[in-house]
């Protein structure tokens, strides 16, 4: 079955500008989180999704918002960019139901912001 | 607070010897522990929960409560081993996340 799918991969925005990420998860997982991952910091959680609610935030500023659509799908924005957001921004999948095996990652987009 | 602690940055040891990976995690809860993998050019992947008890291309990993690590280990590394790998740290209040480490970028030598 197809994998976490994020769209775009690669981004390069202007400081000030903003942006949206997509992400759609593997088929059945109803659970998407996202997570930042720099060389400085290294993986950082963002916020996570389950029924287009939003359960959990992470440490970021209000710049940073997300929502998650009907079917699972999830887009995250980040407003008014700055230099220090450019990172690679990870989005991962989960089911549910049962026990937890743990998150499936997509490739990930790489956001450049200059 | 939560926390998982890689003190390792980068490992380096010749193929055909032991590798261990140290992770130590630091959580009120009921630990759940995983290892992640990160093969250049490739996405994140998992490759162990401490829950399964199970050996995944020849590595291991076993929690200890007493001493609150979750170190990876195999005793034969292979070239193919090199990457980046991250121990995490499964944090459920209410809603749920996975807290990293820093990561240990592990090279094999020929």
């Amino acid at each position: 079955k197809a994998g976490v799918t994020q769209t775009p991969r690669y981004l390069i925005k202007t400081r000030g500008q903003q942006v949206t990420l997509s992400c759609s998860p593997i088929s059945g997982h109803r659970s998407v989180s996202w997570y930042q991952q720099t060389p400085g910091q290294g993986l950082q959680f963002l916020f996570e999704y389950f029924s287009e609610t939003q359960r959990n935030k992470g440490n970021f500023p209000g710049r940073f918002s997300g929502r998650q659509f009907s079917n699972s799908r999830s887009e995250m924005n980040v407003s008014t960019l700055e230099l220090g957001d450019s990172a690679l921004y990870l989005c991962a999948s989960s089911l549910e139901q049962g026990a937890w095996n743990g998150y499936t990652f997509g490739s990930g987009t790489r956001l450049t912001v200059v | 607070a939560q926390r998982v602690t890689q003190p390792e940055k980068l490992l380096s040891v010749f193929k055909g010897a032991p590798v261990e990976l140290k992770c130590n995690y630091s959580y009120s809860g009921s630990p759940e522990l995983f290892w992640y993998v990160q093969y250049s050019r490739q996405r994140l992947q998992l490759l162990l929960r401490h829950i399964s008890r199970e050996s995944i291309k020849g590595f291991t990993a076993d929690l200890n409560k007493g001493e609150t690590s979750f170190h990876l280990k195999k005793p034969f590394a292979q070239e193919e081993d090199s990457a980046m790998y991250y121990c995490a740290l499964r944090v459920i209040q209410g809603a749920q996340k996975l807290v990293f480490g820093q990561g240990t970028r592990l090279t094999i030598n020929p």
